[in-house]
């Protein structure tokens, strides 16, 4: 299975920063690579597909980057609704494994 | 906008079945993937499986044996069966459709989750 690392596993920001987090592959998945976003007691929701392609719907303050083994996921103003745990997931090669999640808390 | 609906038991006991149901509502489940995925408590996402309208499955080799996905496309309905279940399968379980192509895919819809504790 293809392993998936995500850092930070938690930080805390300020309403308006500029929040980074990255995903690692344990070896490389081109831009196969989707992150969502998951809310207490809710079902994670698609950000970003194809490592840089937003989801429909999706504020334009997410973005996402990165090929091969080393992606990100960028908000570039941090807003109220988005603290939240954030996960990758690679869609490369069955079974479709998961980043142990990255929380983003309210400092 | 597809919505999708599960149903199903939240408490199982150890060695028996899990089943869940989940219906899709707002489109037909004649097209795409769809997926069971679920999340231990406290936990980060394991995928679960995926079945095709056609009824072609994949399933993840730490479930495989396992686990059973089916569908019904005249209920609009896919189903997950995992046996002989123990403490450590209590997971919110959610089911989600996958748009796929080839391998290139992702979860867009996903259920509400379901709780399922078990426990004798």
């Amino acid at each position: 299975d293809i392993q998936m690392t995500q850092s930070p596993s938690s930080l805390s920001a300020s309403v308006g920063d500029r929040v980074t987090i990255t995903c690692r592959a344990s070896l490389s998945i081109s831009t196969y690579l989707n992150w969502y976003q998951q809310k207490p007691g809710k079902a994670p929701k698609l950000l970003i597909h194809g490592a840089y392609i937003l989801q429909s719907g999706v504020p334009s303050r997410f973005s996402g980057s990165g090929s091969g083994t080393d992606f990100t996921v960028t908000i570039s103003s941090l807003q109220p609704e988005d603290f939240a745990t954030y996960y990758c997931q690679q869609s490369y090669n069955s079974p479709w494994t998961f980043g142990q999640g990255t929380k983003v808390e309210i400092k | 906008q597809v919505h999708l609906q599960q149903s199903g038991p939240g408490l199982v006991k150890p060695s028996e079945t899990l089943s869940l149901t989940c219906t899709v509502s707002g489109g037909s489940i004649s097209s795409h993937y769809w997926s069971w995925i679920r999340q231990p408590p406290g936990k980060g996402l394991e995928w679960i499986g995926q079945i095709y309208y056609s009824g072609s499955t994949n399933y993840n080799p730490s479930l495989k044996s396992r686990v059973t996905i089916s569908v019904d496309t005249s209920k609009n309905q896919f189903s997950l069966n995992l046996n002989s279940v123990s403490a450590a399968d209590t997971a919110v379980y959610y089911c989600a459709r996958r748009w796929s192509q080839y391998t290139y895919g992702y979860e867009d819809n996903w259920g509400q989750g379901t709780l399922v504790t078990v426990s004798s």
